[in-house]
């Protein structure tokens, strides 16, 4: 099975600052997705960003963007403009493109925003 | 679209009773849902693949008898935690696969969670 790792339990940031949420994986597939989901307090799994491992430009969503480094399988996160309802759990997550719609997911990051 | 609901919200039960949680896809039809377990401050930890019709596939670990799951149709899958322990309190997460959307990547929909509590 793969992994996902993140080595970061907790982070925080000042508000309007930009913060990073690293997160590595291991594989050996060639073509896979690649996720960040936000879990705030209401426990809701909410999607934030997506990338496919085929597509060399870096997925953007607003305020969020990835630093997808395929070869050093590396996957992370940056939110800008950083507000005060980004404060929650952040999980990275893998799904293979062959092998069906399984999820495998990191032990998550929990980001708090200072005021 | 893609609306995945879960019911109940919080349940707590007696010890050695039997809890049956609903998951819900309401605006789609999905033929594979997923259980999810998670403890406080942990991730999500996959239970079983439930595909409409057939038996559930259940990860490495998670007992089959203790932890039922039916899906009869391609909108309700229910999972049932028969002779519930305190060790079996935990948050219960589903999600929902969308096939019309399958060659998108997101075409997992999650639940809002059920938390269990066994007394």
């Amino acid at each position: 099975a793969q992994t996902v790792t993140q080595s970061q339990p907790e982070m925080s940031v000042q508000e309007a600052e930009t913060v990073t949420l690293s997160c590595t994986y291991d594989t050996s597939e060639s073509d896979y997705y690649l996720f960040w989901y936000k879990q705030p307090p209401s426990r809701q799994m909410i999607l934030v960003i997506r990338q496919e491992a085929y597509k060399q430009q870096n997925a953007t969503e607003n305020r969020f963007s990835v630093n997808f480094q395929k070869a050093a399988k590396s996957f992370s996160l940056k939110i800008s403009d950083s507000q005060l309802g980004d404060a929650a759990m952040y999980f990275c997550a893998y799904r293979s493109f062959n092998t069906g719609n399984q999820f495998y997911f990191g032990t998550g990051t929990s980001l708090t925003v200072i005021p | 679209g893609a609306v995945v609901s879960q019911h109940p919200s919080r349940v707590i039960c007696k010890s050695g009773t039997s809890v049956k949680i609903e998951c819900r896809s309401l605006d789609f039809q999905a033929t594979t849902m997923f259980w999810y377990r998670q403890f406080p401050k942990q991730s999500l930890m996959l239970m079983a693949t439930s595909n409409e019709g057939s038996k559930a596939t259940y990860e490495q670990g998670v007992e089959k008898d203790k932890f039922l799951i039916n899906h009869a149709s391609l909108t309700l899958s229910t999972l049932t935690v028969t002779s519930a322990h305190p060790e079996d309190s935990s948050f219960y997460i589903c999600s929902a696969r969308n096939p019309s959307r399958q060659i998108i990547a997101d075409t997992q929909y999650f639940g809002p969670g059920t938390r269990l509590t066994v007394l």
